[in-house]
């Protein structure tokens, strides 16, 4: 069973730091591209960030790139998210996610199908 | 970026009634789409990808279609457990981007 659980979430403050884990189960870590998506309370979801399988490439959104960093540890089968710099608008609940994708005819798709329960974030002073 | 506009914002459903959802992209996403549902207090799950293919596990009155810039969700014999969020989802390019979401309750 594939299983994804994040920890790491809790009170900051404002311009403060705070890196998130997430710990994955249940199939190869080293095969599958990654994700962290929030969602602000009451919201909808946001992508955050995404990192190749070896780690060699990221992407991000414009709202939070030069300020998160994802990365990941595949001999311990982790993803991460450091945060830096955090704002009243980052508070969130932040959900680790693996993308898969699956093949087409004529071009690939690309989903992300199994999530973690989620690591709350509240930045406030 | 791609724009994904999806309505309606809320709907509420009687018992068996079939009802839709609908995701329109700001440009082609060559039915990059995904949809989710989500419940109360718990992490998004994956209904449907690549438009239409239903994935393993989610009841058959599930159903997606669409192409282009324009997708639906159908939910064909509304049940009490379909009440939830429900948000689509482009994979086509990054910045990847969700629907502003569907908030389905039981009429």
């Amino acid at each position: 069973e594939v299983q994804l659980v994040e920890s790491g979430g809790g009170l900051v403050q404002p311009g403060r730091s705070l890196k998130l884990s997430c710990a994955a189960s249940g199939f190869t870590f080293s095969n599958y591209y990654m994700a962290w998506v929030r969602q602000a309370p009451k919201k909808g979801l946001e992508w955050v960030a995404t990192i190749s399988t070896s780690g060699s490439r990221t992407y991000y959104p414009d709202s939070v790139k030069g300020r998160f960093t994802i990365s990941r540890d595949n001999a311990k089968s982790s993803l991460y998210l450091q945060m830096n710099s955090l704002k009243s608008e980052d508070t969130a609940t932040y959900y680790c996610a693996r993308r898969r994708v699956y093949p087409g005819i004529t071009t690939n798709y690309y989903v992300m199908d199994a999530w973690g329960q989620g690591a709350s974030v509240t930045v406030s002073s | 970026d791609i724009q994904m506009t999806q309505s309606p914002a809320s709907l509420s459903a009687s018992l068996g009634e079939t009802i839709s959802i609908e995701c329109r992209a700001s440009e082609d996403i060559y039915s990059n789409l995904a949809w989710y549902q989500q419940k109360s207090g718990k992490s998004p799950q994956l209904l449907i990808y690549a438009a239409n293919r239903l994935q393993d596990g989610v009841p058959s009155r599930f159903s997606g279609s669409g192409s282009g810039t324009q997708y639906s969700l159908k939910i064909s014999g509304m049940q009490p457990e379909d009440e939830g969020d429900y948000f689509c989802l482009q994979g086509s390019k990054f910045p990847n981007t969700f629907g502003a979401g569907t908030k389905l309750e039981l009429k």
